[in-house]
Protein backbone atom coordinates (compact mmCIF):
# COMPACT_ATOMS: atom_id res chain seq x y z
CA UNK A 1 0.00 0.00 0.00
CA UNK A 2 1.30 3.50 -0.97
CA UNK A 3 1.98 6.02 1.83
CA UNK A 4 -0.56 8.60 -0.07
CA UNK A 5 -3.28 7.38 -2.46
CA UNK A 6 -4.84 9.65 -4.87
CA UNK A 7 -7.63 8.82 -7.19
CA UNK A 8 -5.65 9.37 -10.73
CA UNK A 9 -8.76 10.57 -12.60
CA UNK A 10 -9.49 11.68 -15.06
CA UNK A 11 -11.99 13.89 -13.84
CA UNK A 12 -14.02 16.24 -15.88
CA UNK A 13 -16.18 19.00 -15.10
CA UNK A 14 -18.09 21.99 -17.00
CA UNK A 15 -16.88 25.21 -16.44
CA UNK A 16 -17.70 27.19 -13.33
CA UNK A 17 -18.50 23.68 -11.33
CA UNK A 18 -16.70 23.38 -7.98
CA UNK A 19 -14.16 20.67 -8.34
CA UNK A 20 -12.89 18.20 -5.42
CA UNK A 21 -9.64 16.87 -5.34
CA UNK A 22 -8.65 13.99 -2.41
CA UNK A 23 -5.56 12.13 -0.86
CA UNK A 24 -5.30 9.96 1.93
CA UNK A 25 -2.43 8.83 3.44
CA UNK A 26 -0.98 6.29 6.29
CA UNK A 27 1.80 8.17 7.75
CA UNK A 28 0.70 9.98 10.64
CA UNK A 29 3.91 12.06 11.09
CA UNK A 30 3.01 14.00 7.95
CA UNK A 31 2.94 17.60 8.90
CA UNK A 32 3.13 19.95 5.93
CA UNK A 33 0.17 19.50 2.96
CA UNK A 34 0.57 20.83 -0.53
CA UNK A 35 -0.84 20.47 -4.07
CA UNK A 36 0.60 21.18 -6.93
CA UNK A 37 -0.75 21.82 -10.46
CA UNK A 38 1.14 20.42 -13.19
CA UNK A 39 0.44 21.15 -17.17
CA UNK A 40 1.46 19.25 -19.65
CA UNK A 41 5.23 19.14 -20.47
CA UNK A 42 6.28 21.89 -17.40
CA UNK A 43 6.79 21.02 -13.52
CA UNK A 44 4.73 21.13 -10.49
CA UNK A 45 3.63 24.55 -9.95
CA UNK A 46 2.35 25.07 -5.90
CA UNK A 47 -1.10 26.29 -4.95
CA UNK A 48 -1.46 25.52 -1.80
CA UNK A 49 0.91 24.89 1.41
CA UNK A 50 -0.68 23.76 5.04
CA UNK A 51 0.50 22.79 8.71
CA UNK A 52 -0.87 20.52 10.46
CA UNK A 53 -4.85 20.60 10.12
CA UNK A 54 -7.17 22.91 9.52
CA UNK A 55 -8.18 25.37 6.22
CA UNK A 56 -6.68 27.65 4.01
CA UNK A 57 -7.78 29.58 1.47
CA UNK A 58 -6.04 31.55 -1.57
CA UNK A 59 -8.52 33.15 -4.34
CA UNK A 60 -10.19 30.12 -6.04
CA UNK A 61 -8.88 27.87 -4.29
CA UNK A 62 -9.31 26.09 -0.78
CA UNK A 63 -6.92 23.41 1.19
CA UNK A 64 -8.12 20.96 3.70
CA UNK A 65 -6.64 19.61 5.85
CA UNK A 66 -8.21 16.27 8.12
CA UNK A 67 -5.18 14.95 10.17
CA UNK A 68 -7.54 12.68 12.31
CA UNK A 69 -9.08 10.70 9.55
CA UNK A 70 -6.12 11.22 7.46
CA UNK A 71 -7.26 13.02 4.54
CA UNK A 72 -6.67 15.78 2.87
CA UNK A 73 -8.73 17.99 0.33
CA UNK A 74 -8.43 21.02 -2.90
CA UNK A 75 -11.36 22.93 -3.63
CA UNK A 76 -11.55 24.72 -7.00
CA UNK A 77 -14.35 27.16 -7.18
CA UNK A 78 -15.91 28.53 -10.39
CA UNK A 79 -13.58 26.50 -12.24
CA UNK A 80 -11.96 27.95 -15.78
CA UNK A 81 -10.49 25.79 -18.60
CA UNK A 82 -7.10 26.93 -17.28
CA UNK A 83 -7.33 25.08 -14.47
CA UNK A 84 -7.72 22.22 -16.71
CA UNK A 85 -3.78 19.96 -15.38
CA UNK A 86 -2.93 17.60 -13.47
CA UNK A 87 -3.28 17.98 -9.79
CA UNK A 88 -0.45 16.55 -6.94
CA UNK A 89 -0.31 16.45 -3.55
CA UNK A 90 2.37 16.21 -1.43
CA UNK A 91 3.40 15.88 2.23
CA UNK A 92 5.99 16.23 4.37
CA UNK A 93 7.37 15.05 7.78
CA UNK A 94 8.80 17.94 10.07
CA UNK A 95 12.59 17.83 10.06
CA UNK A 96 12.90 15.95 6.64
CA UNK A 97 12.94 17.53 3.45
CA UNK A 98 11.37 14.87 1.39
CA UNK A 99 7.97 15.14 -0.04
CA UNK A 100 5.95 12.07 -0.76
CA UNK A 101 3.54 12.47 -3.60
CA UNK A 102 0.17 11.24 -4.43
CA UNK A 103 -0.04 9.86 -8.40
CA UNK A 104 -1.67 13.08 -9.26
CA UNK A 105 -5.24 13.73 -10.41
CA UNK A 106 -5.59 14.76 -14.38
CA UNK A 107 -8.75 17.42 -14.34
CA UNK A 108 -10.23 18.64 -17.29
CA UNK A 109 -12.45 21.56 -17.07
CA UNK A 110 -15.26 21.23 -20.24
CA UNK A 111 -15.95 25.08 -21.45
CA UNK B 1 13.28 36.99 -10.29
CA UNK B 2 13.82 33.90 -12.13
CA UNK B 3 12.96 30.60 -11.31
CA UNK B 4 14.48 26.96 -10.90
CA UNK B 5 16.32 26.26 -14.42
CA UNK B 6 16.95 22.88 -15.43
CA UNK B 7 19.56 22.05 -18.35
CA UNK B 8 19.53 20.14 -21.00
CA UNK B 9 15.74 20.14 -21.38
CA UNK B 10 15.74 16.95 -23.39
CA UNK B 11 18.33 14.38 -23.58
CA UNK B 12 18.45 11.05 -25.82
CA UNK B 13 20.86 8.60 -24.68
CA UNK B 14 22.09 4.91 -25.36
CA UNK B 15 21.76 2.43 -22.80
CA UNK B 16 25.63 1.77 -20.70
CA UNK B 17 26.02 5.50 -21.18
CA UNK B 18 26.33 8.30 -18.29
CA UNK B 19 24.70 11.38 -17.86
CA UNK B 20 24.69 14.80 -15.83
CA UNK B 21 21.73 16.89 -15.62
CA UNK B 22 22.52 20.18 -14.28
CA UNK B 23 19.93 22.28 -11.95
CA UNK B 24 20.24 26.28 -11.14
CA UNK B 25 17.89 27.00 -8.17
CA UNK B 26 15.98 30.32 -6.99
CA UNK B 27 18.70 32.96 -6.26
CA UNK B 28 19.54 32.96 -2.71
CA UNK B 29 17.66 28.97 -2.06
CA UNK B 30 20.11 26.96 -0.60
CA UNK B 31 18.35 23.41 -0.68
CA UNK B 32 18.27 21.51 -3.66
CA UNK B 33 15.97 18.46 -4.01
CA UNK B 34 15.80 15.93 -7.33
CA UNK B 35 12.98 13.80 -7.92
CA UNK B 36 12.21 11.08 -10.98
CA UNK B 37 8.72 11.19 -12.34
CA UNK B 38 7.09 8.20 -14.47
CA UNK B 39 3.81 7.27 -15.26
CA UNK B 40 3.84 4.58 -13.45
CA UNK B 41 5.87 5.42 -10.53
CA UNK B 42 4.69 8.87 -10.34
CA UNK B 43 7.60 11.74 -8.52
CA UNK B 44 9.94 9.72 -6.78
CA UNK B 45 12.30 11.54 -4.28
CA UNK B 46 16.19 11.37 -5.34
CA UNK B 47 18.32 13.11 -2.70
CA UNK B 48 18.32 16.35 -1.14
CA UNK B 49 21.49 18.84 -0.72
CA UNK B 50 22.24 21.87 1.40
CA UNK B 51 25.24 23.48 2.42
CA UNK B 52 26.81 21.16 -0.53
CA UNK B 53 26.46 18.12 1.78
CA UNK B 54 23.41 15.13 0.80
CA UNK B 55 21.36 15.58 3.49
CA UNK B 56 18.33 12.64 2.56
CA UNK B 57 18.61 9.99 -0.23
CA UNK B 58 15.09 8.34 -1.86
CA UNK B 59 15.52 4.45 -2.17
CA UNK B 60 17.44 4.38 -5.44
CA UNK B 61 20.72 2.33 -6.37
CA UNK B 62 23.85 3.87 -6.06
CA UNK B 63 24.28 4.27 -10.14
CA UNK B 64 21.77 7.63 -9.13
CA UNK B 65 24.37 10.51 -7.53
CA UNK B 66 24.61 14.43 -7.09
CA UNK B 67 26.50 17.02 -5.93
CA UNK B 68 25.53 20.72 -5.12
CA UNK B 69 28.37 23.58 -5.41
CA UNK B 70 28.93 26.51 -2.84
CA UNK B 71 26.51 28.73 -5.18
CA UNK B 72 23.64 26.09 -4.71
CA UNK B 73 23.98 25.18 -8.06
CA UNK B 74 22.82 21.23 -8.46
CA UNK B 75 23.80 18.66 -10.64
CA UNK B 76 22.73 14.56 -10.45
CA UNK B 77 24.30 11.82 -12.35
CA UNK B 78 23.35 8.68 -13.86
CA UNK B 79 25.96 5.92 -14.60
CA UNK B 80 25.66 2.61 -17.04
CA UNK B 81 21.79 4.15 -18.00
CA UNK B 82 19.05 1.37 -18.41
CA UNK B 83 16.03 1.55 -20.49
CA UNK B 84 13.79 2.22 -16.86
CA UNK B 85 15.67 5.25 -16.27
CA UNK B 86 13.58 7.18 -18.62
CA UNK B 87 11.96 9.33 -16.90
CA UNK B 88 11.13 13.08 -16.07
CA UNK B 89 13.85 14.27 -13.80
CA UNK B 90 12.92 17.52 -11.87
CA UNK B 91 14.79 19.42 -9.22
CA UNK B 92 13.16 21.61 -6.41
CA UNK B 93 14.55 24.46 -4.61
CA UNK B 94 13.58 26.09 -1.58
CA UNK B 95 15.13 29.17 0.73
CA UNK B 96 16.22 26.39 3.70
CA UNK B 97 15.41 23.76 5.06
CA UNK B 98 14.20 22.36 8.77
CA UNK B 99 10.80 23.09 10.30
CA UNK B 100 9.70 26.19 9.03
CA UNK B 101 5.98 26.80 8.12
CA UNK B 102 6.42 29.28 5.69
CA UNK B 103 8.04 27.94 2.40
CA UNK B 104 7.33 25.73 -0.37
CA UNK B 105 9.14 23.87 -2.83
CA UNK B 106 9.91 25.54 -6.12
CA UNK B 107 9.71 23.08 -9.27
CA UNK B 108 11.60 23.52 -12.25
CA UNK B 109 10.45 22.33 -15.55
CA UNK B 110 12.53 19.29 -15.59
CA UNK B 111 14.88 17.10 -17.79
CA UNK B 112 13.32 14.64 -20.03
CA UNK B 113 15.77 11.46 -20.52
CA UNK B 114 15.12 9.36 -23.03
CA UNK B 115 17.46 5.67 -22.70
CA UNK B 116 17.49 3.95 -26.01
Amino acid sequence: QKEVEQDPGPLSVPEGAIVSLNCTYSNSAFQYFMWYRQYSRKGPELLMYTYSSGNKEDGRFTAQVDKSSKYISLFIRDSQPSDSATYLCAMRETGNEKLTFGTGTRLTIIP
Amino acid sequence: KAGVTQTPRYLIKTRGQQVTLSCSPISGHRSVSWYQQTPGQGLQFLFEYFSETQRNKGNFPGRFSGRQFSNSRSEMNVSTLELGDSALYLCASSPDRGSSKNYGYTFGSGTRLTVV
